[in-house]
């Protein structure tokens, strides 16, 4: 089945400083890619996503690039906020077990 | 709010017990997915259904399992409860059947302690 692996597990940034969270997948078949936030007591809520037939897509702060060859794709969050501080999850959907397979996330702290 | 339903919020029990958990989609989807995660771990898929039938399997215990009524609700039951089961377990719901291609929304989760 699907691997999906997330790095770095834990990230600190300066207000106003950008992050970028990368993952990488084993499945080439994998053809959906969403990102969710996680804040504190709260379950997962999607924030962006993009499909095999792009390679990048923007959200006002936040862009996520993938590169099918490299099976990789990175999340990008520009002018850091400290609302942004929460853990964020890279996916890929597998084919196979018809389920998204999250990678172990990443805790993100914004210092104001 | 995600429009997606979990209770209990929190649950203690001991060791050896049965617990179920409960979760109401969002109206009109009729996929339920369930989720583990555990202390600093990702989410783990559990099982999902669509409209009353078993769909997709992830790594459930053979000591789980899971139903979704007529109603399209869903009931997760953890049985022979061990200390490693202690998680939070999330339900999440989309529309859609087969390949995932759109959006899950999560439910807040139901924090389970097993002492």
């Amino acid at each position: 089945g699907e691997n999906v692996e997330q790095h770095p597990s834990t990230l600190s940034v300066q207000e106003g400083d950008s992050a970028v969270i990368k993952c990488t997948y084993s499945d080439s078949a994998s053809n959906y890619f969403p990102w969710y936030k996680q804040e504190l007591g709260k379950g997962p809520q999607l924030i962006i996503d993009i499909r095999s037939n792009v390679g990048e897509k923007k959200d006002q702060r936040i862009a996520v690039t993938l590169n099918k060859t490299a099976k990789h794709f990175s999340l990008h969050i520009t002018e850091t906020q400290p609302e942004d501080s929460a853990v964020y999850f890279c996916a890929a959907s597998d084919r196979r077990r018809r389920a998204l397979t999250f990678g172990s996330g990443t805790r993100l702290q914004v210092q104001p | 709010d995600s429009g997606v339903t979990q209770t209990p919020k929190h649950l203690i029990t001991a060791t050896g017990q049965r617990v179920t958990l409960r979760c109401s989609p969002r109206s009109g989807d009729l996929s339920v997915y369930w989720y583990q995660q555990s202390l600093d771990q990702g989410l783990q898929f559990l099982i999902q259904y669509y409209n009353g039938e078993e769909r997709a399997k992830g790594n459930i215990l053979e000591r789980f399992s899971a139903q979704q009524f007529p109603d399209l609700h869903s009931e997760l039951n953890l049985s022979s409860l061990e200390l490693g089961d202690s998680a939070l377990y999330f339900c999440a719901s989309s529309g859609g059947v087969g390949e995932i291609t759109g959006e899950l929304f999560f439910g807040e989760g139901s924090r389970l302690t097993v002492l």
